[in-house]
């Protein structure tokens, strides 16, 4: 693929159900980011990955989100016991390597909504 | 800690008319600037960047901002729009050292009408 892919694209999930979002990065990508955007509001940073070592978490809101890139190249976010102010949607972005001239490329998104 | 303002939420504008889009930022540490475009349903595409250098930076599609250090802005400008500009444009900073974690403001939705 040539992108970065997300998914699913849409997830509807009841109060307190688990769910898991997951993203392919453009392959050979060392960088991995996810990133939650609120409706009407700009993308806010939740965790940073270089190759399998998650290096920052520090954007998580509870410790009901997780996440994990086991092999260093797919990711999945885990949100357990979700909360309706959970609904959002969540990008993943990849880059090649860290480093000034690598732009972040951005998958499509997971809209979730939490009912 | 980086923080971007957008202060307009959405900016109306006739097709072939200019538009400017602010953006100021905060920052204790040397950062790096950007512009994002979002279409309806899609994720963000990088419109253009500032690293160092020539504080004019252009992107292939006509969008231009300009990096002004004293004012702490990197506003977007179009000389004439189209209405395929439609969409909605975030500012975002990052710190120039490590990784590079984006800072986003709100957005700013811009209208171009025919």
């Amino acid at each position: 693929g040539a992108g970065v892919s997300q998914s699913p694209r849409y997830k509807v999930a009841k109060r307190g159900q688990d769910v898991a979002l997951r993203c392919d990065p453009i392959s050979g990508h060392v960088s991995l980011f996810w990133y939650q955007q609120a409706l009407g509001q700009g993308p806010e940073f939740l965790t940073y990955f270089q190759n399998e070592a998650q290096l920052d978490k520090s954007g998580l809101p509870s410790d009901r989100f997780f996440a994990e890139r086991p092999e260093g190249s797919v990711s999945t976010l885990k949100i357990q016991r979700t909360q309706q102010e959970d609904s959002a949607v969540y990008l993943c972005a990849s880059s090649l390597r860290q480093g000034r001239d690598q732009p972040q490329h951005f998958g499509d998104g997971t809209r979730l909504s939490i009912l | 800690a980086q923080s971007v303002t957008q202060l307009d939420s959405q900016v109306p504008v006739f097709e072939e008319a200019p538009v400017e889009l602010r953006c100021n930022y905060s920052s204790s540490v040397s950062v790096y600037l950007f512009w994002y475009v979002q279409y309806p349903n899609q994720g963000l595409q990088l419109l253009l960047k500032y690293l160092s250098g020539s504080t004019l930076v252009e992107s292939i599609n006509g969008f231009e901002a300009e990096f002004n250090k004293s004012q702490t802005s990197f506003h977007l400008r179009k000389p004439s729009v189209h209405i395929s500009d439609t969409a909605e444009y975030f500012c975002a900073v990052s710190r120039n050292t490590g990784f590079q974690k984006l800072v986003f403001g709100t957005g700013t939705r811009l209208l171009v009408s025919p």
